[in-house]
Formats: C-alpha cells, sequence, structure tokens
C-alpha cells in the first residue's frame, strides 16, 4: 500500500539555522500539505500546496517557511532561521483531489535548541 | 470559521468494553469529517471518513461513526476495544467547496485499555 514518507525523523539544530524538511507523498496525489503538532497541543494546519504553488497558508506560515516540490516526487518544508518555539512533530500529507482524505507521514520531529 | 471539540481529554475502558468518543464540530456547510489514530510515536492514520450519504460510516479495525447533523456531531464507536487500541484519537474537519482541504483537528482523545 502507498504511504507518504518523511525524512529525517529527528533533527536537532540550533536557533537561527535553516533546517529542510522532506516528504515523499503518494505518486498519484495532486494535493500537498503541512501540519505541526508542539508537544501536548492539537495538530495546526500550515499550508496546502496545488499545481505548484501554495493553494492556502495558516497565520503560523510566516515569511521564515517555504515548500517547494523541487521534482516530481519530493515536497519540502523550509523554515529559513529557526526559533525556539519552531520546536514541534511537522507532519507532510497527500490527498487524490481536494477535500479527499488526506494520508499522512511519520511525521518529523524538530528540536530547536 | 471551522473548529472541533473533542469534549473528553483522556477515557479510560477495559478490554471487550465498548467505546464511544466525542466530537463536535463547527462549520458552516457541510462538512467532511475525519477520524485519526495516532500510536506513540506515529503518524495519524485515517481510522474513517464522511462526506456525504449514509450517516453511519464504516472504518478500518472495527471502527463506525455516525454524523448527526442536528448535533453537530460525528461520535466514534466500537463495540469491543481490543489492548491494541490505546493510542490518541483525533476528529478533523475539512472544508468542501472552494477549500483546498485544510482540516481542522480537535485535541485529542487519549484511550487507555485495561486489561
Amino acid at each position: 500500500e502507498p504511504e507518504v514518507t518523511q525524512t529525517p525523523s529527528h533533527q536537532v539544530t540550533q536557533m537561527g539555522q535553516e533546517v529542510i524538511l522532506r516528504c515523499v507523498p503518494i505518486s498519484n496525489h495532486l494535493y500537498f500539505y503541512w501540519y505541526r503538532q508542539i508537544l501536548g497541543q492539537k495538530v495546526e494546519f500550515l499550508v496546502s500546496f496545488y499545481n505548484n504553488e501554495i493553494s492556502e497558508k495558516s497565520e503560523i506560515f510566516d515569511d521564515q517557511f517555504s515548500v517547494e516540490r523541487p521534482d516530481g516526487s519530493n515536497f519540502t518544508l523550509k523554515i529559513r532561521s529557526t526559533k525556539l518555539e519552531d520546536s514541534a512533530m511537522y507532519f507532510c500529507a497527500s490527498s487524490r483531489d481536494r477535500g479527499r482524505e488526506q494520508y499522512f507521514g511519520p511525521g518529523t520531529r524538530l528540536t530547536v535548541t | 470559521a471551522q473548529s472541533v471539540t473533542q469534549p473528553d481529554i483522556h477515557i479510560t475502558v477495559s478490554e471487550g468494553a465498548s467505546l464511544e468518543l466525542r466530537c463536535n464540530y463547527s462549520y458552516g456547510a457541510t462538512p467532511y469529517l475525519f477520524w485519526y489514530v495516532q500510536s506513540p510515536g506515529q503518524g495519524l492514520q485515517l481510522l474513517l471518513k464522511y462526506f456525504s450519504g449514509d450517516t453511519l460510516v464504516q472504518g478500518i479495525k472495527g471502527f463506525e461513526a455516525e454524523f448527526k447533523r442536528s448535533q453537530s456531531s460525528f461520535n466514534l464507536r466500537k463495540p469491543s476495544v481490543h489492548w491494541s487500541d490505546a493510542a490518541e484519537y483525533f476528529c478533523a474537519v475539512g472544508a468542501g467547496g472552494t477549500s483546498y482541504g485544510k482540516l481542522t483537528f480537535g485535541q485529542g482523545t487519549i484511550l487507555t485499555v485495561h486489561p
């Protein structure tokens, strides 16, 4: 059964450093998402991506964040200058069609020190 | 704006007992509704979904959920819980129409199963 994969599973970085979180969505899916879950809090929507552009983003997704689909398989989330409060689990998800069920990857735990 | 409330933060049941996890949503139109399960250290696994039609939906692992528009609820049920069902359960609402499918999650319910 196809699944969403994410790398790395855990990333430790120092405050102010740039990080790139990588995702490989399910191959025939067209809609891609990033969510995050700060420890003990809700899963929060960050951004959706379709047809090589951002289709929707939350207020969390400020200028420090960017997304890219650099090739036909990868989908990345870049945080330009990490802050302590960026420490969270980041989930990638993909969907076959608009509004349909989303399939989530196992997540990347980002720790900013 | 859409929102989801899961009133129970933590539920404990005995193995073999029935289970109901509550979910209430707020959304202006017909919602798309989902239940996901997260085991420790794992990602979110889709249990079941509701888009339209029959208001009682069946999912994986023996779970079912019932959409009640009048109560704005989408409660998850299982007739007999297994120890392996211990996990955190999330209800989510998705926007249809022109939305690109952003999901709004509830705060989750942690299920503990006693032998």
